[in-house]
């Protein structure tokens, strides 16, 4: 059972670029989200889906879009990336009400 | 809003040492609450939870308990070992969310344990 699957692990990007975060969850669970986690401020909500085909904002959506592929699989993607979206990412996912279940990760760095 | 405060780390000990982080939150209406850690290098795990007021958590010698009066969720472990060192996050719940589980998390705090 692999749970949450994040990829990729690690990866740099230059100003302005491009890149899709992946996650994929295999415990059958409507909820997914995406949090970001930067030093001395916890995690913060970027998005969430509740179920397949439906997704809203979070307390810090700006710079991000997301996609609910299906229900394994919820996807950020950052269009034109900043520095001040250096930070790692982690997704997670739930059954209805039950505790989130997080990813291992993603650490992005953009120079 | 709601939110999670808890206490600046990083916190040292000695092995066998009592834990105390404490944890405060300001909610309208009743979440539950939680509490996260994170290993060096990883993922969030779930340590343990609590629902309703009075709750009790517990998992692997660590404790919390719910205390609305207080607006309060400190974890506590009697005798901390090397292998506990990591950060762990107080996390809540909005509840208003529906069938999701939004956490709203505190700024994690640092736990080093000492040999």
């Amino acid at each position: 059972n692999a749970g949450v699957t994040q990829t990729p692990k690690f990866q740099v990007l230059k100003t302005g670029q491009s890149m899709t975060l992946q996650c994929a969850q295999d415990m059958n669970h409507n909820s997914m989200y995406w949090y970001r986690q930067d030093p001395g401020m916890g995690l913060r909500l970027i998005y969430y889906s509740a179920s397949e085909g439906t997704t809203d904002k979070g307390e810090v959506p700006n710079g991000y879009n997301v996609s609910r592929l299906n229900k394994r699989e919820f996807s950020l993607r950052l269009e034109s990336a900043a520095p001040s979206q250096t930070s790692v990412y982690f997704c997670a996912s739930s059954e209805a009400g039950g505790s989130p279940r997080f990813g291992s990760g993603t650490r992005l760095t953009v120079v | 809003g709601d939110s999670v405060t808890q206490m600046e780390g990083p916190v040292t000990l000695s092995e066998e040492a009592f834990l105390t982080i404490n944890c405060t939150y300001t909610a309208t209406g009743y979440p539950s609450l939680f509490w996260y850690v994170q290993y060096p290098g990883e993922g969030l795990q779930l340590l343990l939870k609590a629902t309703k007021a009075d709750d009790k958590g517990s998992n692997k010698g660590f404790e919390a308990t719910y205390r609305k009066e207080t607006t309060s969720f400190h974890l506590e472990k009697g005798s901390v070992q090397v292998s506990d060192s990591a950060v762990y996050f107080c996390a809540l719940s909005d509840r208003r969310g529906g069938a999701t589980n939004k956490l709203i998390f505190g700024t994690g705090t640092l736990l080093a344990v000492q040999p």
